[in-house]
């Protein structure tokens, strides 16, 4: 069974950084591309950053670009998301999703709570 | 305001077709394939359709997907009160170099 757990939410100031991980189970990860994806409060899905199998490849929306860095370490089943320059529309559930082949976001994790607030 | 256009609200009744499009443009529906997703209150978002109009595995057949030029479309047949839910559409966007989703629809089974 696909397992995708976040990790590393929580209350952050504005101006600053957070790194999320997401544990990954079930399944050959340095086979698959990665994908993290947010919902703000009562809001829409929002995509914000994809890397290929190898890592070599990473796409990022513009409301991120240049402050949120996607990494994986295939050794370790693991993903991340570096998050700097916090502000408050930053404040979302990020989701860890992973795409297969032909199927664009086939599967979630449950997802973990990131607040910006002083 | 997201490049793809959904309308916020859907409803019918129990049995009922409904209909939910996705507008977009060139760079995005017109050149590649949509993709739609289920979202239950209070859970993480589900694979409904991928490559325009196709199913995996589990998805009954009430639900299905077409695509036609710029815009797109998810038809659920056979209402269901399950069915109620927010449902989105996601495609990648040449322009943006970047993949999108579209507002979201929230369907009310009434």
């Amino acid at each position: 069974e696909v397992q995708l757990v976040e990790s590393g939410g929580g209350l952050v100031q504005p101006g600053g950084s957070l790194r999320l991980s997401c544990a990954a189970s079930g399944f050959t990860f340095n086979n698959y591309e990665l994908n993290w994806i947010r919902q703000a409060p009562g809001k829409g899905l929002e995509w914000l950053s994809y890397i290929s199998s190898s890592g070599g490849t990473t796409y990022y929306a513009d409301s991120v670009k240049g402050r949120f860095t996607i990494s994986r370490d295939n050794a370790k089943n693991s993903l991340y998301l570096q998050m700097n320059s916090l502000g408050a529309a930053d404040t979302a559930v990020y989701y860890c999703v992973r795409d297969s082949s032909g199927h664009l976001f086939q599967d979630w994790g449950q997802g973990t709570l990131v607040t910006v607030s002083s | 305001q997201s490049v793809l256009t959904q309308p916020p609200s859907a409803s019918g009744t129990p049995g009922q077709r409904v209909a939910i499009s996705c507008s977009g443009s060139n760079s995005n529906i017109g050149s590649n394939f949509v993709y739609w997703y289920q979202q239950l209150p209070g859970t993480a978002p589900k694979l409904l359709i991928y490559t325009n109009n196709q199913r995996p595995s589990g998805v009954p057949d009430r639900f299905s997907g077409s695509k036609s030029g710029t815009s797109a479309s998810l038809a659920i047949s056979g209402l269901q009160s399950e069915d109620e839910a927010d449902y989105y559409c996601a495609v990648w966007d040449d322009s943006l170099n970047g993949r999108i989703f579209g507002g979201g629809t929230k369907l009310t089974v009434l």
